[in-house]
C-alpha cells in the first residue's frame, strides 16, 4: 500500500515564528488532506488539496502531485497552533492513509 | 453546519465486555469510515461503507463488526474487549468514495480496564 512520511516528527517554535511541514507519499493520489489534531483530540480539517496551492489566513498549503509531496506553511505561529499535524492521502482506494504526524509545540 | 456526530464520547468497559459506538454522518454524505487511534499513534483505518455496503476493510479485528443502516448512520460493535482496544475511535464521512473531502467526528474514547 501507499506509504506516507512526514517531517519533522517534532517541532518547537517560539510564538510568532514561521514553519514548514512536509508530507511525502510513495504513489499517485487523488485526494490529500491536512488535519490539525488539537490537545483535546479533535481532528480539524485544514486543507483539502490533492494539487495546487491554497491559503487560509496564516496557513497555506501546496501539493506537487507529480513529485509526490505536500507542504503546510504556518506563519506567525500562535500557542493555539500547538498539536499534531497529519497529512492523509487516498491513492484511488477506498480509504485514507495517515502519515505519522508532526508534533508542534508553540511556546509563549 | 451539521457535523459528524459520534456517541458516546467516553466509554469505560471491563475486559471481555462488549461495546457499541455510533456515528451519524453529515447529511447527504453516503460514505462512512471508522478509524482507531492508539496513544501517540496516527489514526489507523478499520472499515468503510458506501451506500450501506462495506467498501473497504483495514486492520479491523475479527472481534469487531460494523454496519451502515438505511438512514446512513453506522455502528461499530466490539466484543471480547481487550486492554489493547483502549483507544480513540473516529468516524468520518464524505460525499462519494475516495474523491470527496473527509470530515471527522470528535471521536469516542474507549477505556478497557
Amino acid at each position: 500500500g501507499i506509504q506516507v512520511e512526514q517531517s519533522p516528527p517534532d517541532l518547537i517554535l517560539q510564538e510568532g515564528a514561521n514553519s514548514t511541514l512536509r508530507c511525502n507519499f510513495s504513489d499517485s493520489v487523488n485526494n490529500l488532506q491536512w488535519f490539525h489534531q488539537n490537545p483535546w483530540g479533535q481532528l480539524i480539517n485544514l486543507f483539502y488539496i490533492p494539487s495546487g496551492t491554497k491559503q487560509n489566513g496564516r496557513l497555506s498549503a501546496t501539493t506537487v502531485a507529480t513529485e509526490r509531496y505536500s507542504l503546510l506553511y504556518i506563519s506567525s505561529s500562535q500557542t493555539t497552533d500547538s498539536g499534531v499535524y497529519f497529512c492523509a492521502v487516498d491513492n484511488y482506494g477506498q480509504n485514507f492513509v495517515f502519515g505519522p504526524g508532526t508534533r508542534l509545540s508553540v511556546l509563549p | 453546519a451539521a457535523g459528524v456526530i459520534q456517541s458516546p464520547r467516553h466509554l469505560i468497559k471491563e475486559k471481555r465486555e462488549t461495546a457499541t459506538l455510533k456515528c451519524y454522518p453529515i447529511p447527504r454524505h453516503d460514505t462512512v469510515y471508522w478509524y482507531q487511534q492508539g496513544p501517540g499513534q496516527d489514526p489507523q483505518f478499520l472499515i468503510s461503507f458506501y451506500e450501506k455496503m462495506q467498501s473497504d476493510k483495514g486492520s479491523i479485528p475479527d472481534r469487531f463488526s460494523a454496519q451502515q443502516f438505511s438512514d446512513y448512520h453506522s455502528e461499530l460493535n466490539m466484543s471480547s474487549l481487550e486492554l489493547g482496544d483502549s483507544a480513540l475511535y473516529f468516524c468520518a464521512s464524505s460525499d462519494g468514495q475516495g474523491a470527496g473531502e473527509l470530515f471527522f467526528g470528535e471521536g469516542s474514547r474507549l477505556t478497557v480496564l
